[in-house]
């Protein structure tokens, strides 16, 4: 298996550009959360999935981030407008059960100018 | 509100000697417990983990210490090696209904 498959690796954008990251789970995961990495807050968990139903989306900072997950190989976490407190490393991870082992990807570098 | 927290932002250890992380936790409804390593450009790994039945987990040089009562657990790496430098999170769950929940990270140099 590949693993966790994460795209772009790096994302540079304007402040006010749309931004959309994207992500693959292992297979058979039931399980996809969405972190963000950054000095101040360390990993924090933004929203997760089980079964392509989002669960618990209270970490998303505000209306301006959306995720989705429109299928069990496929999700998405989408900034619109983005602001430069957005800048960095996003990571998606799998899992079979909800609190167990976490199987992260690479991370999306982001930065917004 | 930093549930899970590790207060040594870095740590450097000799090669050979014992690294010591630390981790201390909030929530009393915390009842599995997990070591991330985590290399620059790569996602966190999984390395160890520990249920609150237990004081203790060994895996190679790799070992995880629960103090229930304190609320404060830690890993142990003897011996360090060079390998061994990295980011390591503790986290924290329960199957009553939270996902795992980080720590900030600590920051271990091992040095030849």
């Amino acid at each position: 298996d590949a693993g966790v498959i994460q795209s772009p690796r790096h994302e540079v954008t304007e402040m006010g550009q749309e931004v959309t990251l994207r992500c693959k789970p292992i297979s058979g995961h039931d399980y996809l959360f969405w972190y963000r990495q950054t000095m101040m807050r360390g990993l924090e968990l933004l929203i997760y999935f089980n079964n392509n139903v989002p669960i618990d989306d209270s970490g998303m900072p505000e209306d301006r981030f959306s995720a989705k997950m429109p299928n069990a190989s496929f999700s998405t976490l989408k900034i619109q407008p983005s602001e430069p407190r957005d800048s960095a490393v996003y990571f998606c991870a799998s899992s079979i059960i909800r609190g167990d082992e976490q199987f992260f990807g690479p991370g999306t570098r982001l930065t917004v100018l | 509100d930093q549930q899970v927290k590790q207060n040594s932002p870095s740590l450097s250890v000799q090669e050979g000697r014992i690294s010591i992380l630390n981790c201390d936790y909030t929530n009393s409804m915390f009842d599995y417990f997990l070591w991330y390593k985590k290399y620059p450009a790569e996602g966190p790994t999984f390395l160890i983990s520990i249920s609150s039945i237990k004081d203790k987990n060994e895996d190679g040089r790799f070992t995880v210490f629960l103090n229930k009562s304190a609320k404060h657990l830690s890993l142990h790496i003897v011996p360090s090696q060079p390998g061994d430098s990295a980011v390591y999170f503790c986290a924290a769950t329960s199957n009553s209904g939270y996902a795992l929940n980080f720590g900030k990270g600590t920051s271990l140099l091992v040095t030849p």
